[in-house]
């Protein structure tokens, strides 16, 4: 499978700022998918990418596939403390190959 | 309800005991997978499915063991080999998936916390 980098692992914020977590490969991806796991729960998938340079829109949430396919991106616009939890890429193979993750704290 | 169902939902294995995790889905789905997740680890793959009577290893396989004899069950056994097994354990299925790079997307179980005594 085709591993994936995530960056930062942990991120603390006031709710209202933005935040970004970041997923890269060394590789040619020729998909990504996103999940999120809240505290004390499952990961519940988000959304796959699949063309090159794609971005698409969830409310507040947006995600970025690189022109290249090597880099994707989940931003989130003004978070709200229901947006806690751990978010993961997971780029293809025989099975998903999932990042470590990147930990969002959002304080009121 | 069509869903995933893992029990029991904590464990706790005693020196030189295996045990079994179970794993059992409604949703027709041919693939299954079994991930181990450790604090700041990420998800990582043990076993995983693709249709029934057959099985792989994922990137931690030692010290597990699956049968898949159902399409709709997956079982994990934990083996006394497995001398770290404190950890969260997720099941998943998925739509069979169409060749390699074109997974489809996971579903997965609440999970099972199994921890050594």
């Amino acid at each position: 499978g085709q591993q994936v980098m995530q960056i930062p692992q942990y991120q603390h914020v006031q709710e209202g700022e933005d935040f970004t977590t970041y997923c890269n490969s060394s590789t040619t991806l020729s998909n990504i998918q996103w999940y999120k796991q809240r505290p004390g729960g499952h990961p519940v998938f988000l959304i796959q990418l699949v063309k090159s340079g794609e971005v698409k829109k969830q409310k507040r949430l947006t995600f970025q596939f690189g022109e290249a396919k090597k880099n994707s991106s989940l931003h989130i616009t003004a978070t709200q403390t229901t947006d806690v939890g751990t978010y993961f890429c997971a780029g293809p193979g025989y099975a998903l190959n999932f990042g470590k993750g990147t930990s969002l704290l959002v304080t009121p | 309800d069509g869903g995933i169902t893992q029990s029991p939902k904590y464990l706790f294995r005693k020196e030189g005991q295996n045990v079994t995790l179970s794993c059992e889905q409604n949703l027709n789905h041919d693939a299954m997978y079994w991930y181990r997740q450790d604090p700041g680890q990420g998800l990582r793959l043990i076993y995983y499915s693709q249709i029934v009577n057959d099985f792989q290893k994922g990137d931690i396989a030692e010290g597990y063991s699956v049968s898949r004899e159902k399409k709709e069950s997956f079982p994990l056994t934990v083996t006394s080999a497995q001398k770290n097994p404190t950890a969260f354990y997720l099941c998943a299925s998925s739509r069979q998936n169409r060749g390699a790079g074109t997974n489809e997307k996971l579903f997965f179980g609440s999970g099972t916390q199994l921890s050594v005594l």
